[in-house]
């Protein structure tokens, strides 16, 4: 989707080294959010967010934190990286809430060596 | 919590048949919208289809339907013609309309298309 962009595309950091993940929209969207993706689980939320300032946790939030300073940014912060945060990372964001659909970023595979 | 559950992790279809993926979820609430998104190789997350759990009429959308049988918590997709396109990962994903909850997804099915 062209109006919300991730980066890096692609990442690898060492364990206990911090991470940032960047989340850039341009539809001016309220609404935005952190997935990951791995085998065996689907999607699972970290953390969303329903405005600037305004964030909230996900069911596998921990070892993560965000921060939405601006509307058309959301960043997702792995304070110290662990293997298990080994994934692809998601950012979604949508208009309005529940029946909206998402849509979403490029995704950004995250190693963890 | 709610749970969406997709029982089959790959299935295949031969060209320009028609295939069907399944999807149960389980809730106590009435009034929620269900979807299916499609990602292919390229990783992108493409929204396939959205059903409101209000209506009682399947959503379609081209060769894509659905089959939404409210009472038995199902909610499967029909892909006619199938493409080589089509070959991808699907997710079936479920959220309900109270303040709390978020978009929940299954497992996703792998589906491969023989020429």
């Amino acid at each position: 989707d062209a109006g919300i962009t991730q980066s890096p595309r692609h990442k690898v950091t060492e364990t206990g080294t911090p991470v940032t993940l960047r989340c850039h929209q341009t539809e001016n969207h309220r609404y935005m959010y952190w997935y990951r993706q791995d085998p065996g689980h689907g999607l699972r939320l970290i953390h969303y967010s329903y405005g600037v300032k305004d964030t909230d946790k996900g069911e596998v939030s921990d070892g993560y934190s965000v921060s939405r300073s601006k509307t058309e940014d959301f960043l997702l912060t792995l304070e110290s990286a662990t293997s298990s945060q080994t994934s692809v990372y998601f950012c979604a964001m949508s208009n309005r809430g529940k029946g909206s659909p998402l849509h979403f970023g490029n995704g950004t595979r995250l190693t963890v060596t | 919590a709610q749970t969406v559950t997709q029982s089959q992790p790959e299935m295949s279809v031969q060209e320009a048949e028609t295939v069907t993926l399944s999807c149960t979820y389980d809730t106590s609430e009435s009034d929620y919208y269900l979807f299916w998104y499609k990602q292919p190789p390229s990783r992108q997350m493409i929204l396939v289809i959205r059903q409101e759990a209000y209506k009682q009429q399947n959503a379609t959308e081209n060769r894509f339907s659905v089959n939404f049988q409210k009472a038995a918590k199902s909610f499967s997709l029909k892909i006619s013609d199938s493409q080589l396109g089509d070959a991808a990962m699907y997710f079936c994903a479920y959220v309900y309309t109270g303040a709390n909850s978020k978009l929940t997804f299954g497992k996703g099915i792998t589906l491969s298309v023989r020429p």
